[in-house]
């Protein structure tokens, strides 16, 4: 089974840099996801880390340790449109269908 | 076209009804998903489509019936739905099974 675990909601200054982390505790992994939702829009894809380690991609950055079961996604010069829900997903190596967390709803003020 | 194209983008649809949700890609990805998703809910997985193949029905219930008529289309068809089916239904596609998903804007289905 996938017990996939993130913070239920965070708030955060703009200009600031806020962390997002994801445990999970599953049966298999095959790499993990992190997608952006905003209010009523689909997820949109943001970062796929299979190894450890931190994957840079402009503002966003994914950090995944698969020793110890845990990624962050870590969010720079936090802008007002960052303000979304960010979904975790881990990869099921089977089926290789990821399984989404609950996401983490992301509240950036002035 | 990097899209993946949902219509109706809103759908009301009474109990008796009949309705099909479409999805279009045209970005040669040859996996294609249903997903349904309650509000502050993560998306829970329906369907999976493989190169024009259902590869996973995650126990869905036969009121939602899939279909793949081309490796660019997938339609979900409804019928005899229940007030609690409301949700938004998401269509993605990957380049193959698995892979980082392009995601549909949804259709926000209530059923009354």
């Amino acid at each position: 089974g996938q017990n996939i675990d993130q913070p239920t909601e965070m708030t955060a200054t703009e200009g600031a840099i806020v962390q997002i982390n994801c445990t999970y505790q599953t049966s298999g992994f095959n790499g993990l996801f992190w997608y952006q939702q905003h209010a009523g829009e689909a997820p949109t894809f943001l970062s796929y880390n299979v190894l450890d380690g931190l994957e840079e991609k402009g503002r966003f950055s994914s950090f995944l340790s698969r020793s110890k079961g845990y990624s962050y996604l870590l969010l720079k010069e936090l802008q007002m449109k960052d303000s979304a829900s960010y979904l975790c997903a881990v990869r099921d190596p089977g089926s290789y269908i990821p399984t989404f967390g609950r996401g983490t709803s992301l509240i950036v003020h002035p | 076209d990097t899209e993946v194209t949902q219509t109706p983008k809103h759908l009301v649809m009474g109990m008796t009804n009949k309705k099909s949700l479409k999805c279009e890609q045209h970005m040669g990805h040859r996996a294609m998903y249903w997903y349904k998703q309650k509000a502050k809910k993560p998306p829970e997985l329906m369907f999976v489509y493989s190169y024009e193949k259902l590869s996973i029905n995650e126990s869905v219930p036969s009121r939602f019936s899939p279909e793949c008529p081309n490796s660019s289309l997938l339609n979900l068809h409804l019928h005899a739905l229940q007030p609690e089916d409301s949700a938004l239904y998401l269509c993605a596609s990957s380049l193959a099974r698995g892979d980082g998903y392009t995601f549909g804007s949804g259709t926000r289905l209530t059923v009354v």
